[in-house]
């Protein structure tokens, strides 16, 4: 049973170019969470979706960013416009159901570099 | 900050001493979960402690949970070098806001072989 994917590992972006970052969810899960880790600091929710639906985007930055999980395929996040301070980390993780009382599953990230 | 606290921030050990995190938080919570980070990697869940639990085990891992003092510790007996990795603990969000988990700043543990 294959663990939560994030592809690519490492992704370098310039200055105003676009980012895209894929998560695929465990087998069997349809919630999906991203988050962003800056060096040496920790997760910083960003957003969470359930299939074909955004629950809660009140750690998504106003401008530049959006995320979707459609019915088919991967959850997206999308940075349009990249800066350098979006360099960081940014993982996703997926539960079965939306309870706090489960644990979360995460990936192996996406480091994504702006030159 | 809504995080919550986690302190220390980093902790330096040999190999077979034990090693103690602990976190802090501000409002009032279901369960609190501690989760490890190696370098590189993401998250991997370790243990979940409800609201109406003190103490919990699992292996060589032991979490206590203070309701009143919104504190939990996580102890790891017998340290090895391979549990040198960063410590998180997580709370969930309000009441609502489904599976989402708000992360500690997290301790990072070094073991010394």
């Amino acid at each position: 049973n294959a663990g939560v994917m994030q592809n690519p590992r490492h992704l370098v972006r310039r200055r105003g170019q676009e980012a895209r970052l894929r998560c695929s969810p465990m087998k069997g899960h349809s919630h999906v969470y991203w988050y962003r880790q800056l060096p040496e600091e920790g997760l910083k929710f960003m957003v969470y979706l359930q299939k074909e639906n955004i629950i809660d985007e009140s750690g998504m930055p106003k401008e530049r960013f959006s995320a979707e999980f459609p019915k088919e395929g991967p959850s997206i996040l999308r940075i349009q416009q990249v800066v350098r301070g979006d360099s960081a980390a940014y993982f996703c993780a997926s539960s079965p159901q939306g309870l706090t009382n489960s644990p979360l599953h995460f990936g192996n990230g996406t480091r994504l570099t702006v030159t | 900050s809504q995080q919550g606290e986690e302190d220390p921030q980093a902790l330096s050990i040999q190999e077979g001493e034990n090693a103690t995190m602990n976190c802090s938080y501000k409002t009032s919570i279901n369960n609190l979960q501690w989760y490890r980070q190696n370098s590189g990697r993401g998250l991997v869940h370790l243990i979940l402690i409800r609201s109406n639990e003190r103490e919990k085990h699992s292996g060589r891992l032991r979490v206590t949970l203070d309701t009143s003092k919104k504190s939990s510790s996580l102890l790891i007996t017998a340290s090895r070098a391979a549990d040198t990795a960063s410590y998180f603990c997580a709370r969930g969000g309000r009441e609502g806001q489904g599976g989402k988990l708000i992360f500690g700043q997290g301790t990072e543990l070094s073991v010394k072989p």
